[in-house]
């Protein structure tokens, strides 16, 4: 089955950088993601296609603050120079033949 | 830029059919490889997808909703629909609408709109 399993909460400090991590599960470690966040009281907003080699393609108008990298079934996000915005729920998202998987989400506090 | 707006009643009864309206504009739903797709968020949870369309009409659905989910199309106004019937309470969330980008990632997405379901 395909699972993508992200931790509950994480947290930083203004101006510092955090990698948020997304796991596949077994048997879908080549699978591309997406990353979205989702601000207090707003929609999600997508910010980037990653995928198992690391290489990855941002949505529009995102900063070059926001990167993605992989290592197996681990996907990353890091959010350097961190500002009081990058607080938010941040999303995995994966696909199989007709479905669409989203990870439980990252609850970011920026301190 | 592509946008998307959903529309419908923010208030259904509990057993009734829950009907949203997603206007796309910025691009055409009935071009290319995209999906259009409905998402709900219950309050203070995560994203659930409800499930998808390709304006040539194929269709897929969560296995959890399926039962009960009708998504549709209408390439002559540019617009895609959700329908869910026998609505309870746990069907109270916040209601998306998104382009999935060749079937894969989602891209856009709407704003969303608050649906609840109270007798």
């Amino acid at each position: 089955q395909l699972v993508l399993t992200q931790s509950p909460s994480a947290s930083a400090s203004l101006g510092a950088s955090v990698k948020l991590t997304c796991t596949l599960s077994s048997g879908h470690s080549t699978y591309a993601i997406a990353w979205h966040h989702q601000q207090p009281g707003k929609g999600p907003r997508y910010l980037m296609k990653l995928y198992n080699d690391g290489s990855h393609s941002k949505g529009d108008g995102i900063p070059d603050r926001f990167s993605g990298s992989s290592s197996g079934a681990e996907r990353y996000l890091t959010i350097s120079s961190l500002q009081s915005e990058d607080e938010a729920d941040y999303y995995c998202q994966t696909w199989g033949t007709g479905i669409v998987v989203f990870g439980g989400g990252t609850k970011l506090t920026v301190l | 830029q592509v946008q998307l707006q959903e529309s419908g009643p923010g208030l259904g009864k509990p057993s009734q059919t829950l009907s949203l309206t997603c206007t796309v504009s910025g691009a055409s739903i009935s071009s290319g490889t995209n999906y259009w797709s409905w998402i709900r968020q219950h309050p203070g949870k995560g994203l659930e997808w409800i499930g998808y369309i390709h304006y040539g009409g194929n269709t897929r659905y969560n296995p959890s909703l399926k039962s009960r989910v009708t998504i549709s199309v209408d390439t002559s106004k540019n617009q895609f629909s959700l329908r869910l019937s026998s609505v309870t309470a746990a069907d109270t969330a916040m209601y998306y609408c998104a382009r999935v980008k060749d079937g894969d990632y989602v891209d856009y997405w709407g704003q969303g709109t608050l649906v609840t379901v109270s007798s």
